[in-house]
């Protein structure tokens, strides 16, 4: 089945920096999701990308699906981005495989 | 709107123990789903639905049953509840199976077996 790999593991920034965050796939999608889990666990969901490219805000994300990677961007970050980033992705049985995620803390 | 309700928050169980999470969704989505999530860890699917009547097993279905008799519920069963089965479980739903609208998550129920 589908792997999924997350980096970096943990990322330490200031507000306003911006970050990029990884997400490595083995095999090809049809549907792949970016979510932001909150400090308290609360589980959000940020984009459906399984290819190209898509903005909300501060937020973007970019799927190259022939290269099997998607990135998030996090622009001019605040102290409310914290928390961990997930990536998941299916195939052709739709179920989702999470990856382990990415822990950001943004410093005021 | 409610969303996706779980219950309860919290819950301990001895060994052998079983119970019943509760997960109700007022969206009218066909697709609802349970994850189980470990420390440190992405969710794992235990099991899926695509519609009343309608369940599937996920990656990790041992030790859980499920049933959908409504659209709007999806409870999950824990029978002989073990140490293993410690975690936060995630009900969530979905307009369709690829999930192109996004899903939505429940608040979660920790669960500790003792």
């Amino acid at each position: 089945g589908i792997q999924v790999e997350q980096s970096p593991p943990d990322l330490i920034l200031q507000e306003g920096a911006n970050s990029t965050l990884r997400c490595n796939f083995s095999d090809s999608v049809n549907n792949l999701q970016w979510f932001h889990q909150n400090p308290w666990g609360q589980l959000i969901n940020l984009f459906y990308i399984p290819s190209g490219t898509k903005q909300n805000g501060r937020l973007s994300a970019t799927t190259v699906a022939t290269e099997r990677y998607s990135l998030l961007y996090i622009s001019s970050s605040q102290t409310t981005d914290s928390g961990v980033y997930f990536c998941a992705a299916s195939g052709s049985n739709y179920q989702l495989i999470w990856g382990a995620g990415t822990k950001l803390i943004i410093k005021p | 709107n409610a969303g996706v309700t779980q219950t309860p928050k919290f819950r301990i169980l001895k060994i052998g123990q079983s119970m019943t999470l509760q997960c109700t969704q007022d969206m009218n989505h066909n697709y609802m789903y349970w994850y189980r999530q470990d420390p440190g860890m992405g969710l794992k699917l235990i099991y899926y639905s695509v519609g009343a009547g309608i369940t599937d097993k996920g990656e990790v279905p041992n030790g859980y049953n499920v049933s959908r008799s409504t659209t709007e519920d999806f409870p999950l069963r824990l029978e002989l509840a073990a140490p293993s089965q410690t975690s936060v479980y995630f009900c969530a739903s979905s307009y369709s199976m690829q999930g192109a609208r996004g899903y939505t998550f429940g608040s979660g129920t920790r669960l500790t077996v003792v």
